[in-house]
């Protein structure tokens, strides 16, 4: 069980060069993301997934392409490479999370998401 | 604007002694609250979560407490442990949004020995 894995680990770009992300879980998880983390920033969501052939932009979608044709697999594109994209990128899974507050004690909820090692991306 | 704020970037504190981590948030309608701890090079984990209807929820050495009045919340490390230097976010999410969370900008906790 090898959980969510990230390919590449590291990429370096040239500007306006074009590159694919892939993100695979084997947790057969309904839901996917992706985010990107920059010092001071914390992590924002780029795009999401809530089911195989759905997506849906995130906070920072300009820029970024997504696709999910596998319920396990989540793939990130970059069309056209700009320094602003030198990131470290994040992907998650996590099962649909609940329209009601928990009220277990439950120490994880279902809705936890599990991430990836992070693909490193340095655009010049 | 910053849903999830957490105005400590760095936190240092010796081995045995509390680490207090906050975090505050803008956004009424999160009612789920987590944090994460990440170690370089490696995804952020899990590590302990709240409900909103709840105001504190403790897991072995790991303790949230949740002021909904101050919409704030904190993280208690008792003891800290060398182990336990990580960086440490804080994430929220609202019950409309399924499982989206909104992230803080992360605290670094360093625990000397």
């Amino acid at each position: 069980n090898a959980g969510v894995t990230q390919t590449p680990k590291f990429r370096v770009l040239k500007t306006g060069q074009s590159m694919t992300l892939l993100c695979a879980q084997d947790m057969n998880h309904e839901y996917m993301y992706w985010y990107r983390q920059d010092p001071g920033m914390g992590l924002r969501l780029i795009h999401y997934s809530v089911g195989e052939g759905t997506t849906a932009k995130g906070e920072v979608p300009d820029g970024y392409n997504v696709s999910r044709l596998k319920k396990q697999n989540f793939l990130l594109g970059l069309e056209s490479a700009a320094p602003s994209q030198t990131s470290v990128y994040f992907c998650a899974s996590s099962r649909p999370g609940s329209k009601r507050p928990s009220t277990s004690g439950q120490a994880r909820p279902l809705e936890t998401q599990y991430f990836g090692p992070g693909t490193r991306l340095l655009v010049l | 604007d910053q849903q999830v704020k957490q105005n400590s970037p760095s936190l240092s504190v010796q081995e045995g002694r509390i680490s207090i981590l906050n975090c505050d948030y803008t956004n009424s309608m999160f009612d789920y609250f987590l944090w994460y701890k990440k170690y370089p090079a490696e995804g952020p984990t899990f590590l302990i979560s709240i409900s909103s209807i709840k105001d504190k929820n403790e897991d072995g050495r790991f303790t949230v407490f949740l002021n909904k009045s101050a919409k704030h919340l904190s993280l208690h490390i008792v003891p800290s442990q060398p182990g336990d230097s990580a960086v440490y976010f804080c994430a929220a999410m609202p019950r409309t949004s399924g499982s989206r969370l909104t992230f803080g900008e992360g605290t670094q906790l360093t625990v000397n020995p």
